[in-house]
Order: C-alpha cells, then sequence, then structure tokens
C-alpha cells in the first residue's frame, strides 16, 4: 500500500524554524518528484514546494522562497521540509504528496494525513 | 505570480447538474486537474488532465478545457458531493503547480 506520513509539526514562535518530515512506502521513492502542499485553516489549497526524484531540482512558491528549503533522502525513502523566519501567516496543515505518475505534467496522488505547524507567540 | 480564478460557492438541488469554473491564462497550453476535498480529509482527484476520471469516480463527474477556461460538471449531483472543489494546473514554465481558490458546492 502506498503512504505518505508527515510529522514534525507543532507550535512555534514567530521568527522560529521547524522541520517537517514525509515518510514515504509502498512505491520507489527515488522514481517520482515530490511536493509539499498547505492549507491555512479555513481557507485554500496552496502549493508550496516540489523536488525531483533525484533532488537535483527545486521550486518554490513564492510565499515561501529563501525562508523554506525542500529536500529529500532518497535512502531512507523521506521527504523534508525546512521551515525558518516562520510568520503566522504560516500557520497551516502542512501536506506531502507524491507526483501520480514518474515522468510529465501529473497531477498529485496520493496524499499525506497532513501536520499541523501553529506559529504564535 | 499565475493565478487559476474559481467562483467561491456554487449552490444546486439535489439531481441538478453543478457546473464549476476555472480560468488562466495558462490553460490553453495546460491540463487542469480538479480535486474534491471533504472537511478534515486530504484531497481527491476527480478529473485529471482536462478531462479524464480516475478509477472509483462516479461517472457524474466529468471535466472540460477550452482556452483559458476550464470546467467541472457534476450531473445530478448527490448530497454527499458537497464539498470544496479545487483546480490545479501549471505555469507555463511547468515548474510552479498552482490551485485554485476553491468552489464550495452546497447541494440542498
Amino acid at each position: 500500500e502506498v503512504q505518505l506520513v508527515e510529522s514534525g509539526g507543532g507550535l512555534v514562535k514567530p521568527g522560529g524554524s521547524l522541520r517537517l518530515s514525509c515518510a514515504a512506502s509502498g512505491f520507489i521513492f527515488s522514481s517520482y518528484s515530490m511536493n509539499w502542499v498547505r492549507q491555512a485553516p479555513g481557507k485554500g489549497l496552496e502549493w508550496v514546494s516540489s523536488i525531483s526524484s533525484a533532488g537535483t531540482y527545486m521550486y518554490y512558491a513564492d510565499s515561501v522562497k529563501g525562508r523554506f528549503t525542500i529536500s529529500r533522502d532518497n535512502a531512507k525513502n523521506s521527504l523534508y521540509l525546512r521551515m525558518k523566519s516562520l510568520t503566522a501567516e504560516d500557520t497551516a496543515v502542512y501536506f506531502c504528496a507524491r507526483d501520480r505518475v514518474p515522468v510529465g505534467e501529473t497531477w498529485f496522488d496520493p496524499w499525506g494525513q497532513g501536520t499541523l505547524v501553529t506559529v504564535s507567540s | 505570480s499565475y493565478e487559476l480564478t474559481q467562483p467561491p460557492s456554487v449552490s444546486v438541488s439535489p439531481g441538478q447538474t453543478a457546473r464549476i469554473s476555472c480560468s488562466g491564462d495558462a490553460l490553453p497550453q495546460k491540463y487542469v486537474y480538479w480535486y474534491q476535498q471533504k472537511s478534515g480529509q486530504a484531497p481527491v482527484a476527480v478529473i485529471y488532465e482536462d478531462s479524464k476520471r480516475p478509477s472509483g469516480i462516479p461517472e457524474r463527474f466529468s471535466g472540460s478545457s477550452s482556452g483559458t477556461m476550464a470546467t467541472l460538471t457534476i450531473s445530478g449531483a448527490q448530497v454527499e458531493d458537497e464539498a470544496d472543489y479545487y483546480c490545479f494546473s501549471t505555469d507555463i514554465s511547468g515548474h510552479h503547480r498552482v490551485f485554485g481558490g476553491g468552489t464550495k458546492l452546497a447541494v440542498l
């Protein structure tokens, strides 16, 4: 069974840092691009970042560029999101999601269950 | 940055046809995908590559795209179709993904 499990969320003070993790299983992790998507409370989905299968290429939404860093460890079947200079606007559920197919224009499937990040003093 | 525009809400009676639009400048060159999200759950794709239906998605869900506008159609909407619906695509470079703002569908 293909599964994505996020962890690392929690309460952090404004200006602080946090690292999210996503543990993947049930598929060849190193073959797929991976992604982070977030959803602020009561708001819509927002794409945050993507990383290519080998970790060579990383892309970021303008709202997080320069503050967030996506990375992966294919030996550990794990995806990460390092977040710094956090503000209240970063409060959201963060989802890990896999590209549906290994190559080409595609959508996100499956998704993890999400991990909540709350930025508050 | 690139944006996809959706109406905030759509309301239909059970059995009626619901149509949700999504507009974006790159849609003539890029596929659109549609997600359904029910409260507290991860999104589920109901349409991919403009008009294809993933396995397990009811036939009442269909999609189309023409020019800069895409449409999700739910023919004979059911109460269980009440959810938030998001269109999804990429910018012209293909590197930056984007979600529409979401449409809350009420079936009542």
